[in-house]
């Protein structure tokens, strides 16, 4: 079975450090791709990182990236330098071609609460 | 920058009654999705339509019909609405079902409640 794990219902991090969100996934199709969303307390989902299972290095968009650890099955986000912008629910989700037309399957979601 | 745009943004109905939520997007995507996220979970896909023309029962679709009208248009519909259809329901599009690298893009979700 396809499945998403977010052990971490809710973590704290000061302002301008960095904060480590964990993911990890299972599924035995061999080409997927690893998601991360954000949902700010406004309600919408907000595309942040993308790693595909094939990549050889670590996905990174600006402030994020992406721990991509194939071999434990695990897809950590990292935020350097937090702002209290960034306090919001976080949500990893994999994606596999033509399961259910390309769904996406999230983890419960991570609570991060940036602290000025 | 449209995006994914739903309507309503809320809604409260009736147990009972019914309503269809509305889902454009205009980023020429072939599939679309309807998910729905219950409070503590992640989102669950109800249904989906990887191109125009077909439709497809994603993991909760009891309850549930759809229509993809055109390639930007997708809707959901709630036949006779039960408590237990409280919910944000959102859309989304992506290129292709086929494409495991392409991101979904979200609307910014309806928040509906079944009294």
């Amino acid at each position: 079975a396809q499945k998403i794990t977010q052990t971490q219902p809710g973590m704290f991090v000061q302002e301008k450090e960095a904060v480590t969100l964990d993911c990890t996934y299972d599924t035995s199709d061999p080409s997927y791709g690893l998601f991360w969303y954000k949902q700010p307390s406004s309600g919408e989902m907000i595309f942040l990182i993308y790693q595909g299972s094939y990549d050889q290095q670590n996905a990174t968009e600006g402030r994020y990236s992406l721990n991509f650890q194939k071999a434990r099955k695990s897809a950590n986000l990292v935020i350097s330098a937090s702002q209290l912008g960034d306090s919001a629910m976080y949500f990893c989700a994999m994606r596999v071609i033509y399961n259910q037309g390309g769904k996406l399957i999230f983890g419960q979601g991570t609570e991060l609460s940036v602290k000025p | 920058n449209a995006g994914v745009t739903q309507t309503p943004k809320f809604q409260v109905l009736k147990t009972g009654q019914s309503m269809t939520l509305q889902c454009a997007q205009d980023m020429n995507h072939n599939s679309m999705y309807w998910y729905r996220q219950d409070p503590g979970m992640g989102l669950r896909l109800i249904y989906y339509s990887a191109s125009e023309g077909t439709t497809d029962k994603g993991e909760v679709p009891n309850g549930y019909n759809v229509s993809r009208l055109n390639k930007r248009e997708f809707s959901l519909r709630l036949e006779s609405a039960a408590p237990s259809q409280t919910s944000v329901y959102f859309c989304a599009s992506s290129e292709g079902a086929g494409m495991s690298n392409q991101p979904q893009h979200f609307g910014d979700g309806t928040r509906l409640s079944i009294l």
